[in-house]
Parts: C-alpha cells; structure tokens; sequence
C-alpha cells in the first residue's frame, strides 16, 4: 500500500548546529503534509505544516522544503536546542481522506 | 480549553479483562480520531468521527475494539477480552477540519 518512511532512524547533532530530518512518501494523491514532534510519554506535537501547492514554508527555527517531483519532504532545524530531542515524525493524507499515514519517526538526539 | 485531554494516562489490565479510555477534544472541534502507537512506530489510525458519526470504522484493529461519541462531545475507546497484543499508546485527536489536527498525551495500555 502507500506509505510514508523515514531516511534515517537516529541523528544526533551537537547543540547550535542545523539538523535535517528527511522523509520519503509514496503516495501521489498527497496534498497536505505535517511535521511532528515527540517527547517521551507525550503525545505528537505539531511542528509546521505545507500543502502541495507550496515547496517551503518558515516558521520559527523550522523549514519544511517539499519537493514533489521525488516525493521528498525535510524538516530543517535551525541552531539546534537540547530541547528539540525527541522523535520527529512525518505525516500525510490528502483531501480525499481524513486519516493521517505516519512514517516510523526519527530520533534526534541533541548533544552540549 | 487547555487542549485534548485523554484518561487515564495509563492503564495495566489483566488479559482478557475489558478497558474503556476517554477523549475530550478540543471543544470546537467537531472532528475526533482515535489512533494507536506501538514502540518505535509512527500512530496507526483507528478510527474517526465527524460530530457523532462513526464515518470510519474499518480500521479498528478487530471487532473487540469499538468507538463511541454519542453526544458529539467526547469520546470513548472500548477493547474488550484485552489480549497481549493489545498494549500499546492510544491517542485521541480532533481537528476543526481537514486541517488543524490536535493529539493528547495518550493512554498508555499494558495487558498481562
């Protein structure tokens, strides 16, 4: 079936540096796609979102790049905090849908 | 309104015993999804309601695991003859819309 996957299981960056966290989807009919965040014990947080119609979008420390011709999607973290260890996870769905279809997640692990 | 809130926060059971977990959404949501999460893995949706209308249920794991939202407000997640297998996260989110998600902090089940 379609599915949405991660490059990489674990990054560990030190503290102040940029992080990427990549992920892959295969589903051609995606329109909406979201970053989450997740500390331990704690339920998703969102972190940005894009729609297809775009191909970046800022937010505070954040950017989300969406590249559809490769069905990629990257979030990049900018001086990277030890807060900002935990488990990011891609999402996606589409108009036709309310579900959203989760990759494995990435750990990011933030070094002083 | 301080968000999503889902109780309890954690819950050991004895198999075979039933468990029911509560979701109250954001109060102008009127979109509400369950989800499950095993260690390691991205949320598996379960199953979703738009008011109090089950529009999606073919998702639920197995027919011991049964939804309701009976006033449109919050929700309940029932598994009956809880099995091994069955231990895991439960998140509850809801949404205004397509857009716009919200998880809580989950409840995390154990069966023994």
């Amino acid at each position: 079936g379609e599915s949405v996957g991660l490059h990489l299981p674990t990054l560990s960056v030190q503290e102040g540096d940029n992080s990427i966290i990549n992920c892959a989807y295969s589903n051609s009919a995606s329109d909406y796609f979201i970053w989450y965040k997740q500390e331990s014990g704690k339920g998703p947080q969102f972190i940005i979102d894009i729609r297809s119609n775009m191909d970046k979008r800022q937010g505070q420390r954040v950017t989300v790049l969406l590249n559809k011709t490769v069905k990629h999607l990257s979030l990049q973290i900018a001086a990277t905090q030890p807060g900002d260890s935990a488990v990011y996870f891609c999402a996606e769905n589409s108009q036709a849908g309310y579900a959203l279809n989760f990759g494995k997640g990435t750990s990011l692990l933030v070094t002083p | 309104d301080t968000g999503v809130s889902q109780d309890p926060r954690h819950k050991i059971t004895k198999r075979g015993q039933n468990v029911t977990f509560r979701c109250d959404p954001i109060s102008e949501h009127n979109r509400l999804y369950w989800y499950r999460q095993t260690l390691g893995q991205g949320p598996e949706f379960l199953t979703y309601f738009q008011n109090e209308a089950q529009l999606e249920k073919s998702r639920l794991l197995s027919d011991r695991f049964s939804a309701e939202r009976p006033k449109g407000s919050f929700s309940t997640l029932e598994i009956q003859r809880t099995e091994q297998g069955d231990s895991a996260m439960y998140l509850c989110a809801s949404s205004p819309g397509f857009h716009g998600y919200t998880f809580g902090s989950g409840t995390r089940l154990t069966v023994v």
